[in-house]
């Protein structure tokens, strides 16, 4: 089973959807999360980071579940600027920072 | 942008050569990682430093060796490059140890042949 885990999509919405992405994780002693946006052939780039009392930041909500070791992110409004692979990251301390494979969204107009 | 580059950008060599690839800070960062990136996983890492001259070993190490003689220096060496190692080299910073999260170099894409 692998430690983060999310579905490859990909995700096919129109401008103006609301298009949520679900994460899973194995190890329940992990202090941080965060959510990191990668345009192809790219690096990375943090998006925001997910906090226990869920967290907004303009079109984009994050939560985190630790009960069910749970992470979501959800954007609202889609934009075609908001076409990339999403990356579900947790940090299991000690520098064992584990990612996700990523989640493909193509916003159409 | 954080001060973070990577080189080369894009590398093709052959396969039992050794390569080394640099990754570069100006953000007097602690913490540097080198990860690689392959179609269906997720970043993996390879090898870490959480000082100078001070590195450890990460998921997928074998086969890589670092060093770390200056703070903004990190080198990662494939000693003898196999098409196996084909992929793309991310090299990642942080301040905190992963608290904050990582900012990640622009990459490099390595091709064994």
């Amino acid at each position: 089973r692998k430690e983060v885990e999310q579905d490859p999509g990909p995700f096919n919405v129109p401008e103006g959807a609301t298009v949520a992405f679900n994460c899973t994780y194995s190890n329940s002693a992990s202090q941080s999360f965060f959510w990191y946006r990668q345009d192809c052939r790219k690096e990375p780039k943090l998006l925001m980071s997910v906090y226990s009392s869920g967290n907004e930041d303009g079109r984009f909500t994050a939560q985190l579940n630790r009960a069910s070791q749970y992470i979501s992110l959800l954007i609202r409004d889609s934009k075609l600027s908001d076409s990339a692979t999403y990356l579900c990251v947790v940090n299991g301390g000690n520098n064992d920072m584990r990612f996700g494979a990523g989640t493909r969204l193509t916003v159409k107009p | 942008d954080a001060g973070i580059t990577q080189s080369p950008r894009h590398k093709v060599t052959e396969t039992g050569t050794p390569v080394t690839l640099r990754c570069h800070q100006t953000e007097n960062h602690r913490y540097m990682y080198w990860y690689r990136q392959d179609p269906g996983h997720g970043l993996r890492l390879i090898h870490y430093s959480y000082g100078v001259k001070d590195t450890d070993k990460g998921e997928v190490s074998d086969g890589y060796s670092v060093s770390r003689s200056k703070t903004e220096d990190f080198l990662l060496t494939l000693e003898s490059a196999t098409s196996s190692q084909t992929s793309v080299y991310f090299c990642a910073i942080s301040g905190q140890g992963g608290q904050n999260g990582y900012t990640f170099g622009s990459g490099t894409r390595l091709t064994v042949v």
